[in-house]
C-alpha cells in the first residue's frame, strides 16, 4: 500500500532562512510525487512535481524538492523564506497506473519576522 | 483560461438536510475528482468522475453521498441527511486524462458545517 508521512506538523523559521519540509513516502511502484500548498481559505496550488525524470525538480516561489529512492524520501527546501511563504504544504504520492493522489496529513510553515 | 470553480464556497445545513456541492472543471478537462479534507488531515480521495460516468467510487462513504457528471453541466457532489461528522472541506479537482503523471488542479473547495 502506498502512504505519505510528514515528519513535522509544524515547522517554524524566520525569514530569511533556509526552509526544510520532510517527507518519506511508501510504494511499491514507481512514484509521481507532488508538493502542494493551501494559503489560508484558500485553495490548493501545484508547487512542483516529480515524475521519474530529474531527481531534482524545481517548482514555483523559489521551491524545489529532491527525489531520494535509497531514502525513500522527497523533501522540499527553499533557500530564504519570505513572509508570503506561510502557509501548509502537503507531500502527495501518486503510482503508475492509479489516479488516486496520497495525501499526507500536511505541515504548518510558520514565518517569523 | 478559467481554472476549477466551485461553488458555494461556504455552505451551512442542519442536520437531517442536503448538500450539493458543484465543480465545474477546467476547460478541455474531461476528468473529475473530489476529495474531502477533515480539520488538521490531509485531503481522501472520495471518487473520479468522467463525463456521464463513475470510474472509481471507493473512498465514497457507501450510504447518504453520490455523485454526477452529466454530459452538460458541472460535477455534483450531493450529501443527503447530513450528519454533523460530513462538516469539511470538499475540494474538486480536474485533469486532461486519468494517469498518475497528469497534474491534477484544485478548485478552492467548499467548506461546509452542519450544525
Amino acid at each position: 500500500a502506498q502512504s505519505v508521512t510528514q515528519l513535522d506538523s509544524h515547522v517554524s523559521v524566520s525569514e530569511g532562512t533556509p526552509v526544510l519540509l520532510r517527507c518519506n513516502y511508501s510504494s511499491s511502484y514507481s512514484p509521481s510525487l507532488f508538493w502542494y500548498v493551501q494559503h489560508p481559505n484558500k485553495g490548493l496550488q501545484l508547487l512542483l512535481k516529480y515524475t521519474s525524470a530529474a531527481t531534482l525538480v524545481k517548482g514555483i516561489n523559489g521551491f524545489e524538492a529532491e527525489f531520494k529512492k535509497s531514502e525513500t524520501s522527497f523533501h522540499l527546501t527553499k533557500p530564504s523564506a519570505h513572509m508570503s511563504d506561510a502557509a501548509e504544504y502537503f507531500c502527495v504520492v501518486s503510482v503508475s497506473s492509479n489516479y488516486q493522489l496520497i495525501w499526507g496529513a500536511g505541515t504548518k510553515l510558520i514565518i517569523k519576522p | 483560461n478559467a481554472g476549477v470553480m466551485q461553488n458555494p464556497r461556504h455552505l451551512v445545513r442542519r442536520r437531517g438536510q442536503e448538500a450539493r456541492l458543484r465543480c465545474s472543471p477546467m476547460k478541455g478537462h474531461s476528468h473529475v475528482y473530489w476529495y474531502r479534507q477533515l480539520p488538521e488531515e490531509g485531503l481522501k480521495f472520495m471518487v473520479y468522475l468522467q463525463k456521464e460516468n463513475i470510474i472509481d467510487e471507493s473512498g465514497m462513504p457507501k450510504e447518504r453521498f453520490s455523485a454526477e457528471f452529466p454530459k452538460e453541466g458541472p460535477s455534483i457532489l450531493r450529501i443527503q441527511q447530513v450528519v454533523r461528522g460530513d462538516s469539511a472541506a470538499y475540494f474538486c479537482a480536474s485533469s486532461p486524462s486519468g494517469i498518475s503523471t497528469d497534474t491534477q488542479y484544485f478548485g478552492p473547495g467548499t467548506r461546509l458545517t452542519v450544525l
